[in-house]
């Protein structure tokens, strides 16, 4: 099967400019979730959509960082205005169901958008 | 907040070596533990996972972890290191509806 699609794979912009960034996941996948990995730590969760309502967006930073999932497939996670503490990597993944309580569902990564803020 | 830590940066190994890279978590409940690898440029392959039931747990590429209880840790373990094992590792803990992510560990298997 097709894995998780993101593009771009790397974007250079300049603080205060906008960026965005898109992600497809695997078909029938109606869990959504976008990670931030800065170098030297582990991916950090942003958000997290199930279809198109967002279940967590708990540590997005909402008064720079957006992110839609309109028709519950693609997504895109913008950001308006980048700062230089913003250069990291993406990552989209996505599952077959939410990680309730009583299930696991693995999660399928993408291979990430390499985001540089000069 | 459920959370893990790898304390070691790197982990150096030669080609044929056991390899060993650690994670030791903190819990309220039962622990759902995951291991990730993410070779360079690209996403973060799942490798095995702890729900229950026997503390030995084996997955993907010839890799095995020991849950232990009492010592509050999930080590990843390989019995003969491969070159093309070298790449990041993350140990990850669910922590209701999320995965929290350690650092991670960067495996470096020496020819």
């Amino acid at each position: 099967e097709a894995g998780v699609a993101q593009s771009p794979r790397y974007k250079i912009i300049e603080k205060r400019q906008s960026v965005a960034f898109w992600c497809n996941p695997i078909s029938g996948h109606a869990t959504l979730y976008w990670y931030q990995q800065i170098l030297g730590q582990g991916p950090k969760l942003l958000i997290q959509f199930q279809n198109n309502g967002v279940v967590d967006d708990s540590q997005l930073p909402k008064d720079r960082f957006s992110a839609e999932r309109l028709k519950g497939v693609d997504s895109t996670l913008k950001i308006q205005p980048a700062k230089l503490e913003d250069s990291a990597v993406y990552l989209c993944a996505s599952s077959f169901l939410p990680m309730g309580e009583r299930a696991y569902n693995e999660q399928f990564f993408g291979p990430g958008t390499r985001l540089t803020v000069l | 907040a459920q959370s893990v830590a790898q304390p070691e940066d790197q982990v150096n190994v030669a080609e044929g070596n056991p390899l060993t890279v650690k994670c030791t978590y903190s819990v309220s409940g039962n622990p759902y533990l995951f291991w990730y690898v993410q070779y360079p440029n690209r996403g973060l392959q799942f490798l095995l996972k702890y729900i229950t039931g026997d503390n030995l747990v084996k997955g993907s590429y010839g890799f095995e972890a020991e849950f232990n209880k009492s010592q509050t840790s999930f080590h990843l373990k390989k019995p003969s290191a491969l070159v093309s094992d070298s790449a990041l590792y993350f140990c990850a803990v669910r922590d209701w509806d999320r995965l929290a992510f350690g650092k991670g560990n960067q495996v470096v298997v020496i020819p």
